[in-house]
């Protein structure tokens, strides 16, 4: 079965530092790939999405996130955080054929002091 | 813009009893689906729902659950008799075509006691 993996479970960073979040999944086929936020007391949101194309995806409020094949990952960077940036952070992954549901890793919960 | 809403967004039950969590997906979606998340847990996937049926349930989604769309609108998880672990935010989350992005709902935090 498919898993995604988020090394960072918590990170604390200051304003304006630069953000990366690891994400591996394992699965040998076409994936699709997501990032949702979760800022305090909300629901989930997309920050972006991989589906084909341009491995260097962007998304909402200055993140991106770069799809590597060969090395199964898709981590979320930022260049400069702020502290509206707080919250818990998922990758998710669906297959292109089987399970098209979400898979999601465990989160990534970034803390931004100002 | 349109949402998913679910309802209500907090549930207490007492351990045993039936509980329906509702929602209601955006109008013109067509795969429907639950996630839960255990405090302090990763968001599990339930069951997708597509066509008037499930497509797909994980191996936690067992004879204690089950999922209606009894009128066109509304996307309903019954949990038939609540159990201590089932305490959780479940989410409900809808998407308009097969290869794009699922829109999720605020949640319903479900606590058993």
């Amino acid at each position: 079965a498919q898993s995604v993996s988020q090394h960072n479970h918590h990170v604390i960073l200051s304003e304006a530092a630069s953000l990366e979040l690891g994400c591996n999944y394992s699965y040998g086929g076409t994936v699709n790939l997501f990032w949702y936020v979760q800022y305090p007391g909300q629901h989930l949101q997309l920050l972006l999405k991989y589906f084909s194309g341009d491995p260097l995806v962007k998304g909402i409020k200055g993140f991106e996130a770069e799809f590597i094949k060969s090395k199964f990952s898709f981590n979320l960077r930022k260049p400069s955080v702020q502290w509206s940036d707080t919250a818990e952070y998922f990758c998710a992954v669906t297959l292109d054929t089987g399970r098209r549901a979400l898979t999601f890793g465990s989160g990534t919960r970034l803390q931004v002091q100002p | 813009e349109p949402e998913v809403t679910q309802t209500p967004s907090h549930q207490v039950t007492q351990m045993g009893q039936e509980v329906i969590l509702r929602c209601v997906p955006i109008s013109n979606h067509l795969y429907f689906y639950w996630y839960r998340q255990i405090l302090g847990q990763k968001v599990e996937f339930l069951v997708s729902f597509y066509n008037n049926e499930i497509s797909e349930k994980s191996e936690i989604f067992d004879d204690q659950f089950s999922v209606e769309r009894p009128d066109g609108s509304n996307f309903t998880l019954k949990i038939r008799s609540t159990k201590l672990e089932d305490s959780a935010m479940y989410f409900c989350a809808s998407k308009g075509q097969r290869n794009t992005e699922a829109f999720f709902g605020q949640g319903t935090r479900l606590t058993v006691v």
